[in-house]
């Protein structure tokens, strides 16, 4: 099983709801990530966990806010987002490899599309 | 070359052309290049990770090259097939003790039947 699962597919959030995006691997994989992509854009990389603890936050704002409650979860909270954080957003997963974090193949899942009124 | 740049940004080709596009890369620093697959709806698909000079991979029909000390990478598709239509996307892992992936803006490739 390589599939990484990503729910709801769709959201629709006012700028006072709070919100949380789910993704779910049961590949065994200890390195966890979120990535956002804009329209027209390359993903862009936003959160990295490693055996359940945040690794890499690439300066992303506090409205968005991770947790990783166990080995094979990974939950993105949003709160009070603003329309330019309209996006889709992907959660990957990857094996931590013995030869290096660089050669880890990272697993995508489909991805959340997120639209903020 | 400051980032990851991919050329062309689309491609159209007939059914049963063979076909090949670009990533360029910083050659310095070089730890590994990773090639998806992205279908529109769909989860990106790994297909490659490089990582030595003169690197190359094979997938079916899929290809890839490497060239570090110049900073590119060729991806090839033989026999180009409508199911190859996607966007394919190549990722420059940043530093040799990290995970972080930065992606170029991709190749959208169409083949027409």
């Amino acid at each position: 099983d390589t599939e990484v699962t990503q729910t709801p597919k769709h959201l629709v959030m006012g700028m006072t709801n709070k919100k949380s995006l789910k993704c779910e691997q049961h590949m065994g994989h200890r390195a966890m990530y979120w990535y956002k992509q804009k329209a027209k854009k390359p993903p862009e990389l936003m959160f990295v966990y490693s055996y359940e603890k945040l690794s890499i936050n690439e300066s992303v704002p506090s409205r968005f806010s991770p947790e990783c409650p166990n080995s094979s979860l990974l939950n993105l909270h949003l709160h009070a987002l603003q329309p330019e954080d309209s996006a889709l957003y992907l959660c990957a997963s990857s094996h931590l490899a013995g030869g290096g974090p660089y050669q880890e193949t990272q697993y995508f899942g489909p991805g959340t599309r997120l639209l903020v009124l | 070359i400051l980032n990851v740049e991919q050329s062309p940004q689309s491609l159209h080709v007939q059914e049963g052309d063979s076909t090949n596009f670009t990533c360029s890369f910083p050659s310095s620093n070089f730890y590994a290049l990773h090639w998806y697959r992205w279908e529109t709806a769909k989860s990106p698909e790994a297909l490659f990770v490089m990582t030595l000079n003169g690197d190359e991979k094979k997938k079916g029909r899929i290809s890839a090259t490497l060239n570090t000390k110049e900073g590119y990478s060729y991806l090839y598709i033989k026999g180009s097939q409508p199911e190859d239509s996607a966007t394919y996307l190549c990722a420059r892992i940043r530093s040799g003790s990290a995970r972080q992936l930065t992606f170029g803006s991709g190749t959208q490739l169409t083949v027409l039947p």
